[in-house]
């Protein structure tokens, strides 16, 4: 397809496990982003890679989430140890770089029981 | 720390009814300011890049425009299919990450 590519759709698992979300960005597309979005909130910055590089992770809340990007284009979240309040849905985005629009996939709902 | 406020929370007007949603922002070296849509259980959708007060975009019933401390999304004569949540987000030099608010809820009532 031509959009941003997220899988699963939603995730259900029990508190302590481990989990990996998957981004498959726009083809072309330098820059990749992470992001966290709770009810009622905007979205908040995990992560940002240009190519296969994590040019800022500032946003990881703490060691138990991860990301890759391998090969510069598809990049995988992983949370270890889940916890109830990592419930929420992580966006992934895309871009050219520089200052061109970061377009989204559609998330992954991720819920923690 | 860049800071995005967005007002109202919520919105509802009737069809065809013109309205305005304010994005009030506070950064250091804006870079951009953009503005989303969201519809339930789906990502932001990306509307518009602004880069400089004075500026203004325009897309079917929408207009945004930009100074220095604010930015407005107008809509104009808007239809049920406008009725979604509206994101404003920006970057500032340096950072690529978007800091957003916390988005109007527009409803338009048939």
């Amino acid at each position: 397809g031509a959009g941003v590519s997220q899988t699963p759709s939603n995730k259900v698992t029990e508190k302590g496990k481990y989990v990996e979300l998957r981004c498959d960005p726009i083809s072309g597309h330098t820059a990749l982003y992470w992001y966290r979005q709770s009810l009622g909130q905007g979205p908040e910055f995990l992560i940002y890679f240009q190519g296969t590089g994590a040019a800022d992770d500032s946003g990881l809340p703490n060691d138990r989430f991860f990301a890759v990007r391998p090969e510069g284009s598809v990049s995988t979240l992983k949370i270890q140890r889940t916890e109830r309040g990592d419930s929420a849905v992580y966006l992934c985005a895309s871009s050219g770089g520089g200052n061109q629009p970061q377009h989204f996939g559609d998330g992954t709902r991720l819920s923690i029981l | 720390e860049d800071q995005v406020t967005q007002s109202p929370e919520a919105l509802r007007l009737q069809e065809g009814e013109s309205s305005s949603l304010n994005c009030s922002y506070t950064v250091s070296g804006l870079r951009g300011l953009f503005w989303y849509r969201q519809d339930p259980g789906k990502g932001p959708e990306f509307l518009f890049t602004l880069y400089s007060a004075g500026e203004e975009k325009e897309k079917e019933r929408l207009k945004a425009t930009l100074t220095k401390k604010e930015s407005f999304l107008h809509i104009t004569a808007p239809k049920p299919e406008d009725s979604a949540t509206y994101l404003c987000a920006v970057t500032h030099f340096g950072n690529e990450k978007l800091t957003f608010g916390t988005g109007t809820r527009l409803t338009i009532i048939p």
